[in-house]
This record gives structure tokens, C-alpha cells and sequence, in this order.
């Protein structure tokens, strides 16, 4: 069976400091990836999403980006993060685009 | 603009009864329309897929409507329970895009 991994569950990092939040997938291949932010009491935003090694798509301008380096490895990160990057971070794969999507556990980040 | 409406942020009931959920979206027509379940610090699990051209789709306890006519979507919880209590999240597929666009949830509570 398929199950996706995301760490750290809670980080708290300085204003200024660099991020790297890692999400990889087990039990499937190509899979779509998504990054997701959640702010309290809104929705889910999109931030990138991938549909292979290399690809890319952004949804928001920010000061984050993304990587796949590998099949089912994906990447979040910042060179230098802001008081508005705090937020529950999470992860996602689906088959494809219009198939379900499968959500890790998310990071709790939090800016000081 | 596309936007998704969830019908309130917070739905309070008695144990045994039939939670209504209402998913109304605008300036979209979405191909399918899915449902999720939040709970409090973890990543949404999927329950239910509904395609355009489908009316109702079951799954024990769960009913989801799709009316593309009233841009509408209805999520119902037979003889809720307790465990019910969580946050539920509709979903729709974003034209000519490989992902999901999210509504902000609504929290349901049930009481014993």
C-alpha cells in the first residue's frame, strides 16, 4: 500500500532562517506531489504542485520554493523566512490530477 | 473569480441525528467534486469522489449530492456519532489545472 511521509511534525525557526521540509511516498510511481499551506480558519492554499521529476508549477508568488530531485521526494524551501510563513505545512500525492488526493500528517511552523 | 462557499464555519448536533454539509461554489463548473475529513493538527483523509454527471454517491453513513444546476453540493452524516466531530472540506478540480481548489471547511460537532 501507499503511504507518504512528512517531517518534521512542529518546527520553530527565527525570522531570517532558512527552511527545508521534506515529504517522500511509498508503494507507487510518477506520482503527482502538492505542497499545501493552511492558515487558521482558512482553506487550504496550493503552493506548488509537480507531475515529475524536475517539474515544477507554482501557484503563489513567496519567498519559498520547491524541488523534486527524486520520483517521490518533494522539497520545500526558503532562503529566508518571514513572520507570514508561519502556517501548517502539508504534503499530498494523488495517481493523477483528478484522482484523490493522500495528505501527510503536516508541519507546524512557527516564525519567532 | 471561482469561489467555494461551505455553508457555515461551525455545525453543532445531537448524536443520532443527520448532519447536513453544504458545499455552493461560483463562476465554475467543475468536472467532480470530493469531500474531505480534517482533524484537528493532521492532514485531510478523503471519503468521497462525486462526478458531474453523477447525482448521489454512498458510502455507509455518508451521502453526497452534486447539483451542477444550483452549483451545489450536498455531504450528509446518518446517525452521527461522537467520532464524527472534525472539520470537512470540499474539493473541487480546477479547469485546465492539475489540482484541487479547497474550501475553508466546516467544523462540525456532534453532541453526545
Amino acid at each position: 500500500s501507499q503511504t507518504i511521509h512528512q517531517w518534521p511534525a512542529t518546527l520553530v525557526q527565527p525570522v531570517g532562517s532558512p527552511l527545508s521540509l521534506e515529504c517522500t511516498v511509498e508503494g507507487t510511481s510518477n506520482p503527482n506531489l502538492y505542497w499545501y499551506r493552511q492558515a487558521a480558519g482558512r482553506g487550504l492554499q496550493l503552493l506548488f504542485y509537480s507531475v515529475g521529476i524536475g517539474q515544477i508549477s507554482s501557484e503563489v508568488p513567496q519567498n519559498l520554493s520547491a524541488s523534486r530531485p527524486q520520483d517521490r521526494q518533494f522539497i520545500l524551501s526558503s532562503k529566508k523566512l518571514l513572520l507570514s510563513d508561519s502556517g501548517f505545512y502539508l504534503c499530498a500525492w494523488s495517481p493523477y490530477y483528478n484522482q484523490p488526493q493522500h495528505f501527510g500528517d503536516g508541519t507546524r511552523l512557527s516564525i519567532l | 473569480s471561482q469561489k467555494i462557499e461551505q455553508n457555515s464555519e461551525a455545525l453543532n448536533i445531537q448524536e443520532g441525528k443527520t448532519a447536513t454539509l453544504t458545499c455552493n461554489y461560483t463562476n465554475y463548473s467543475p468536472a467532480y467534486l470530493q469531500w474531505y475529513r480534517q482533524d484537528p493538527e493532521r492532514g485531510p483523509v478523503f471519503l468521497l469522489l462525486i462526478r458531474e454527471n453523477e447525482k448521489e454517491k454512498r458510502k455507509e453513513r455518508l451521502k453526497v449530492t452534486f447539483d451542477t444546476t444550483l452549483k451545489q453540493s450536498l455531504f450528509h452524516i446518518t446517525a452521527s456519532q461522537p467520532a464524527d466531530s472534525a472539520t470537512y472540506l470540499c474539493a473541487l478540480d480546477r479547469a485546465g489545472a492539475n489540482n484541487l481548489f479547497f474550501g475553508t471547511g466546516t467544523r462540525l460537532t456532534v453532541i453526545p
